[in-house]
């Protein structure tokens, strides 16, 4: 069974720093790799998505997530957090195939709190 | 492009009463949707998957007769919570896979769902 880890419970950046968020995956085959992002109360918008091809992937709003498969890794980054960034993000990992196709496991979540 | 929409977006009801929530793709066929439960600080959680003119196939330990999904068109999938009791409140989120991008999934802004 494909699972997803986001070791990250709760981030805290100062707006302007750097952020990497963390996301391991479990998958016994070329996983489909997703970030989303949730505002309070909101639904999820997606950030970027791996499906082949060039491991580093760039998103929306900034962010880039750099797939990794020897260590099973898809960490999202960016060089400089803004306020509105703050937010829980979700790493989530797609069957690509089998009577799971397309189903969508998510991780945990992170919720990152930005610091003026 | 690939919105989804849920309606109602709040809702409050009453134990034992019955409550409907929609979810609607746009502007664009959904030949598959997804039904998710978030609970509050928590992960979301797949509940069930809606294909159209068919029924839906739920997870483990997701009661088919308490929470009923009718995916009637390739617009609309709809979600029934029988009977409701306290533990059901919940955000419920919803997500529609486009016809010919079946890897992608588009999500709803989701229900805020309180059983008094």
């Amino acid at each position: 069974a494909q699972s997803v880890t986001q070791p990250d419970i709760h981030i805290t950046v100062s707006e302007g720093a750097s952020l990497e968020l963390r996301c391991n995956y479990s998958y016994g085959a070329t996983p489909y790799l997703f970030w989303y992002v949730q505002s309070p109360g909101q639904g999820l918008q997606l950030l970027l998505k791996y499906f082949s091809g060039d491991t580093l992937v760039q998103g929306i709003k900034g962010f880039e997530a750099e797939f990794k498969r020897s260590q099973s890794s898809f960490n999202l980054r960016k060089p400089s957090v803004h306020w509105s960034d703050a937010a829980e993000y979700f790493c989530a990992v797609a069957s690509a195939g089998g009577t799971s196709y397309g189903k969508l496991t998510f991780g945990q979540g992170t919720i990152l709190t930005v610091h003026p | 492009g690939a919105v989804v929409s849920q309606h109602p977006s709040r809702v409050i009801c009453k134990s034992g009463t019955s409550v409907k929530i929609e979810c609607r793709s746009l502007d664009f066929q959904a030949t598959t949707m997804f039904w998710y439960r978030q609970f509050p600080k928590k992960s979301l959680m797949l509940m069930a998957t809606s294909n159209e003119g068919s029924k839906a196939t739920y997870e483990q330990g997701v009661e088919k007769d308490k929470f009923l999904i009718n995916h009637a068109s390739l617009t609309l999938s709809t979600l029934t919570v029988t009977s409701a009791h306290p533990e059901d409140s919940s955000f419920y989120i919803c997500s529609a896979r486009v016809r010919g991008r079946s890897n992608e999934q588009f999500f709803g802004p989701g229900t805020r769902l309180t059983v008094l």
